[in-house]
């Protein structure tokens, strides 16, 4: 069975601090998928990465960052120098090959709050 | 413009009552699904189509119905809505699935039943 775990409940941090949330998953595919979902407090649901299993390089994009590494099944996530924007819901995803490639899983989200 | 369209984005019902929550897609997707999003529990699959007439199950599908005639439109039906269907709903789609493709998501639908 797939599962995703964020551990992380909530997280609050003051502007401008690095910060790091995290995914841990399970699955019995060799070939999977993982995503990071954000949710802002207006709540719609914006996409912000996907990652398949055979590509282990860490990625970049501006502030945020993500850190695939299969040996520990995480994937996470680090905002550098957070703003006020960035406060919100976020979720991380599995979604596996062939038969279980049309199901995702989704971990229950990290609050993240980003104080002034 | 691009988008995913849910109806209604606000109800109240009462148990037993039947609603249908639609969802419709202007950009020609094959793949659509259903969530429903609970506090502590993320977002949980509720049922999915990979193309018209092909619709299959996700984690959550007791209490729901789908139907897939249309390539546009999918939508949810709860036949005898109960307080525990209380949730948030997402609609979603995409090209051809969402291992292959970005999912775009509808604004959501808070449906309260009491």
């Amino acid at each position: 069975a797939q599962k995703v775990t964020q551990a992380q409940t909530e997280i609050s941090v003051v502007e401008k601090e690095d910060v790091t949330l995290d995914c841990v998953y399970e699955t019995r595919d060799t070939t999977y998928y993982l995503f990071w979902y954000k949710q802002p407090p207006s709540g719609e649901l914006v996409f912000l990465i996907r990652r398949n299993s055979f590509d282990e390089q860490n990625e970049i994009s501006g502030r945020y960052s993500w850190n695939f590494q299969k040996s520990t099944s995480s994937f996470n996530f680090t905002i550098t120098a957070s703003q006020v924007v960035d406060s919100a819901v976020y979720f991380c995803a599995l979604s596996g090959w062939r038969s279980s490639a049309s199901k995702i899983i989704f971990g229950s989200g990290t609050r993240l709050s980003i104080r002034p | 413009e691009a988008q995913v369209t849910q109806n209604p984005r606000y109800l109240i019902t009462v148990t037993g009552k039947k609603l249908t929550v639609t969802c419709s897609q202007n950009m020609n997707h094959e793949y659509m699904s259903w969530y429903r999003q609970d506090p502590g529990l993320g977002l949980r699959q509720i049922y999915y189509s990979m193309n018209v007439e092909v619709t299959d199950k996700g984690d959550v599908p007791e209490g729901y119905k789908v139907s897939r005639k249309e390539k546009r439109n999918f939508p949810l039906i709860l036949e005898s809505p109960s307080p525990n269907q209380t949730s948030l709903y997402f609609c979603a789609s995409s090209p051809r699935g969402p291992s292959t493709d970005t999912q775009y998501f509808g604004p959501g639908t808070r449906l309260t039943v009491l």
